[in-house]
């Protein structure tokens, strides 16, 4: 099956916490897994991105973790700000010529100040 | 570098009428083309992608359409608007097996 679960909906934290947003995907012919971060009005912005044969990516203060044999991914955001609030997507791609991404339904996180 | 415009940035129309959404992406050749809707406070639903010129699949049965008439080129269009075409309209680009990149975006209000 070709879906890509995401959690928690909706994420409040204050500054400085470290929001953790999670993924879980149920077809294993997936081969890339990214995280786009989405303002209002505004398109998909890719954030981060990890592939299954590396376990954790951090690119400044977000990291992905991955876990193959339960099928899950995560964002962490390290020490995080007000200008982090948005809406955060994680995806997973298709090994076929398409490369489409599956995308999870999305989180939309606040940093209260 | 690559970029990708798409416009109009907004659009409202009244139902009934016919729309033509156009994606441009530059600095690159022969990308895969993807179209999306996100509804107000949703996730993104894939519409059409194409891996070529001519070449367009229909992921979500439905009042639109698209086509690719030039490599970089990507048109969605629609004979008759319906009030549930309302949303944000993206258009996104990949090179083959690699990252995939999103336009700004186009809304369309349907009234």
């Amino acid at each position: 099956q070709q879906q890509v679960k995401q959690s928690p909906q909706s994420l409040i934290v204050q500054k400085g916490g470290i929001p953790i947003i999670n993924c879980a995907y149920e077809n294993t012919a997936f081969d890339y897994f990214p995280w786009y971060q989405q303002f209002p009005g505004k398109g998909p912005a890719l954030l981060i991105a990890i592939r299954p044969d590396v376990s954790e990516k951090k690119e400044g203060r977000f990291t992905i973790s991955f876990n193959k044999s339960a099928k899950q991914f995560s964002l962490h955001i390290m020490d995080s700000q007000p200008g982090d609030s948005a809406t955060y997507f994680c995806a997973a791609r298709k090994m076929d010529s398409s490369y489409k991404l599956i995308f999870g339904s999305g989180t939309r996180l606040l940093v209260r100040p | 570098s690559q970029t990708i415009h798409q416009w109009p940035a907004t659009l409202v129309q009244p139902v009934g009428s016919p729309l033509s959404l156009e994606c441009t992406v530059e600095g690159t050749s022969n990308p895969n083309l993807y179209w999306y809707r996100q509804a107000a406070g949703r996730g993104l639903q894939l519409l059409f992608y194409s891996v070529g010129i001519g070449q367009i699949s229909s992921e979500v049965p439905q009042n639109l359409s698209a086509s690719r008439p030039q490599d970089r080129q990507f048109i969605l269009s629609s004979k008759k608007l319906l009030l549930s075409d309302s949303g944000f309209y993206l258009c996104a680009w990949s090179v083959k097996g690699y990252e995939q990149y999103f336009g700004p975006g186009t809304r369309l209000t349907v009234t």
